[in-house]
């Protein structure tokens, strides 16, 4: 079945270490997103990616950064530049004009 | 800029109650309108959508409108069963420019919780 893995579901953060995301996508899509969810709040969008080897910044990319060398992964590291990570990060992609997939999201928490 | 405005939650009904989410925008170009779902512990799935005005989204017995002279995509169910419990989210996707295409702008989301 086509979709997106995102790995792992959990993950804990140290102080001033930075770690990483992983979003896979099996679906030929060419456009990829990362976004941010907090209680309460709805999805705010960190990077995205229309095509491989480009991404743009979000509405809060400060803190964190991505590639994409392959079409269909498009990795996130969270920076020790973010202060506040503890957050639900979930990735999705799209094809054509079709609406976004998303992937089961990884809960990131700092220790 | 675009923007999404849904009612607050959480909203708590019984098993067999009509559902109403009340979501309304604003947007510069010619936005498309979805509905996502999200179970707990889960990513968002998309319920329905809706590409230009007076479209009827659908699916699993929920149904939206996009109207467009309200700047509005209420989500509505007839009868909820408790299986839909979940947050709902109402998004809008601004295709009107290549700088924004594909981009979703989310609501806050509105949880929803269904007793028997």
């Amino acid at each position: 079945d086509g979709g997106i893995t995102q790995s792992p579901k959990y993950l804990f953060r140290k102080e001033g270490q930075n770690v990483t995301l992983s979003c896979e996508q099996n679906l030929n899509h060419d456009a990829m997103y990362w976004y941010r969810q907090d209680p309460g709040q709805g999805l705010r969008l960190i990077y995205y990616s229309q095509i491989v080897n480009d991404f743009q910044k979000g509405d809060i990319a400060e803190g964190y950064s991505v590639s994409r060398e392959k079409k269909e992964s498009f990795p996130l590291t969270v920076t020790s530049a973010q202060k506040n990570p503890t957050a639900f990060y979930l990735c999705a992609s799209m094809g054509g004009h079709q609406p976004q997939h998303f992937g089961d999201g990884t809960r990131l928490s700092i220790l | 800029g675009n923007s999404v405005t849904q009612m607050e939650g959480p909203v708590t009904l019984s098993e067999e109650a009509f559902l109403t989410i009340n979501c309304t925008y604003t947007a510069t170009g010619y936005p498309s309108l979805f509905w996502y779902v999200q179970y707990p512990g889960e990513g968002l799935q998309l319920l329905l959508k809706a590409t230009k005005a007076d479209d009827k989204g659908s699916n699993k017995g929920f149904e939206a409108t996009y109207r467009k002279e309200t700047t509005s995509f209420h989500l509505e169910k007839g009868s909820v069963q408790v299986s839909d419990s979940a947050v709902y989210f109402c998004a809008l996707s601004d295709v009107g420019t290549t700088d924004s295409w594909g981009k979703l702008q989310f609501g806050a989301g509105t949880q929803v919780v269904v007793t028997p």
